[in-house]
């Protein structure tokens, strides 16, 4: 009920293709989800969130498209760069306005190649 | 944007030592803090949730007298390792969400990487 489950494990993409990571939850209580990006050596950076009462949020080349029947949601990054080579996880909250605890997928390496 | 200074980055350190991490919010007061394990090539792992003045909740199978963290200020939780040994080396990161109206996302701090030798 507590996991979120996070696929592929890792991503190889030419530069200027899509990349796309999914993820799946059961607690329907969760109410905020969002993607951190992660370099090597680095803590992770907060890249986009979703609430469960929007389909979809672009931001740039990023967009989240979340499907709250399926209880699923995905990462699409477009136009990918080498330099979105990292490692991508998503997450998932109870409580928009709380500060409560994230829950992470496993993570995925994404690697966009020249 | 939201700000949180890790400290150190790295530390090498022998068996038996113990081992202090600061996590502080620069430009917000960091009403909550979390404490979090990672191991190579794997997900964050949650150690614990620290709020100002209050004792950290520690998450199943954490040893909380392994790992004491304190939350003494708005801008500053700190993580001691006790008496470290080889297998508590790992990528430890902090993050802080602060007080206020609305969404209150986690910032994330760089890390420490801790290595016992």
């Amino acid at each position: 009920q507590q996991q979120v489950k996070q696929s592929p494990q890792s991503l190889i993409v030419q530069k200027g293709g899509i990349s796309i990571i999914n993820c799946a939850y059961e607690n329907t209580a969760f109410d905020y989800f969002p993607w951190y990006q992660q370099f090597p050596g680095k803590g992770p950076a907060l890249l986009i969130a979703i609430r469960p009462d929007v389909s979809e949020k672009k931001e740039g080349r990023f967009t989240i498209s979340f499907n709250k029947s399926a209880k699923q949601f995905s990462l699409h990054i477009m136009d990918s760069q080498p330099g979105d080579s990292a490692t991508y996880f998503c997450a998932a909250r109870k409580g928009w306005n709380q500060g409560g605890k994230l829950i992470f997928g496993q993570g995925t390496e994404l690697s966009v190649k020249p | 944007g939201a700000v949180v200074s890790q400290h150190p980055s790295r530390v090498i350190c022998k068996s038996g030592t113990s081992v202090k991490i600061e996590c502080r919010s620069l430009d917000f007061q960091a009403t909550t803090m979390f404490w979090y394990r990672q191991f190579p090539k794997k997900s964050l792992m949650l150690m614990a949730t620290s709020n100002e003045g209050s004792k950290a909740t520690y998450e199943q199978g954490v040893e909380k007298d392994k790992f004491l963290i304190n939350h003494a200020s708005l801008t500053l939780s700190t993580l001691t390792v006790t008496s470290a040994h080889p297998e508590d080396s790992s990528f430890y990161i902090c993050s802080a969400s602060f007080r206020g109206q609305g969404n209150q996302p986690q910032h994330f701090g760089d890390g420490t990487r801790l290595s016992i030798l």
